[in-house]
């Protein structure tokens, strides 16, 4: 399978732990990027990464959540004392980062429930 | 900054008709690339098809087209030929130099058999 791959696919937890995602992306592409998205709403953006460089971070991206991609492959998202509002659907996409026709390619999330 | 519009929550279509998903799109900058995906009840986001702001022709992709309106800043997402798997949601979405996309809410599309 030479798709985006996130584990784990369901996470379950308490408020006030931490929990951590992977995503592995599709080989050759250099651009990934993490998105959020709950019940009945689109994706929205949280952070995005050009090799090894974190490039952007949304406002929603609270000091609680940590991005990192530390050899330029898989990425990792830690959130921190969990909280009931963190409950979603963690989404993980990668690119080529071509400026024109640069179509990301999703994998297929991971959903946060935090009790 | 950018926003994407979808003003309809819920659309239905008979198998085998063509149906049209709206989406308006709101930019001052002068390069974008507008996309669609669908996303089905199992949750993963499926690309559909790319329209770059200088494209001359509307993009098609099988029985996708987009029929892209610069002026009125509408590209409108058509589905010919309707199949019962194509009841998804459907997201619009946009974005510029390969940074991150912007989407719409979505519009939930039934396929009536």
């Amino acid at each position: 399978d030479t798709g985006v791959s996130q584990d784990p696919r369901h996470k379950i937890t308490k408020r006030g732990q931490n929990v951590t995602f992977r995503c592995d992306p599709i080989s050759e592409h250099n651009r990934l990027y993490w998105y959020r998205q709950t019940l009945g709403q689109g994706p929205e953006f949280l952070t995005y990464f050009q090799n090894e460089a974190q490039l952007e971070k949304s406002r929603l991206l609270s000091d609680r959540f940590s991005a990192e991609r530390p050899k330029g492959s898989f990425s990792t998202l830690e959130i921190q004392r969990t909280e009931q509002g963190d409950s979603a659907m963690y989404l993980c996409a990668s690119s080529t980062g071509l400026a024109e026709h640069n179509e990301q390619f999703f994998g297929p999330g991971t959903r946060l429930t935090v009790l | 900054a950018q926003k994407i519009t979808q003003t309809q929550p819920g659309m239905f279509v008979q198998e085998k008709e063509a149906v049209t998903l709206d989406c308006t799109y709101d930019t001052s900058d002068p390069s974008y690339g507008l996309f669609w995906y669908k996303q089905p009840s199992s949750g993963e986001m499926i690309f559909l098809i790319y329209q770059g702001s200088y494209d001359q022709q509307n993009a098609t992709e099988g029985r996708y087209s987009l029929n892209f309106q610069k002026a009125r800043k509408s590209a409108n997402l058509v589905i010919s030929a309707s199949q019962l798997g194509d009841s998804a949601m459907y997201f619009c979405a946009m974005s510029r130099s390969a940074r991150q996309l912007t989407f719409g809410s979505g519009t939930q599309l039934t396929v009536l058999p």
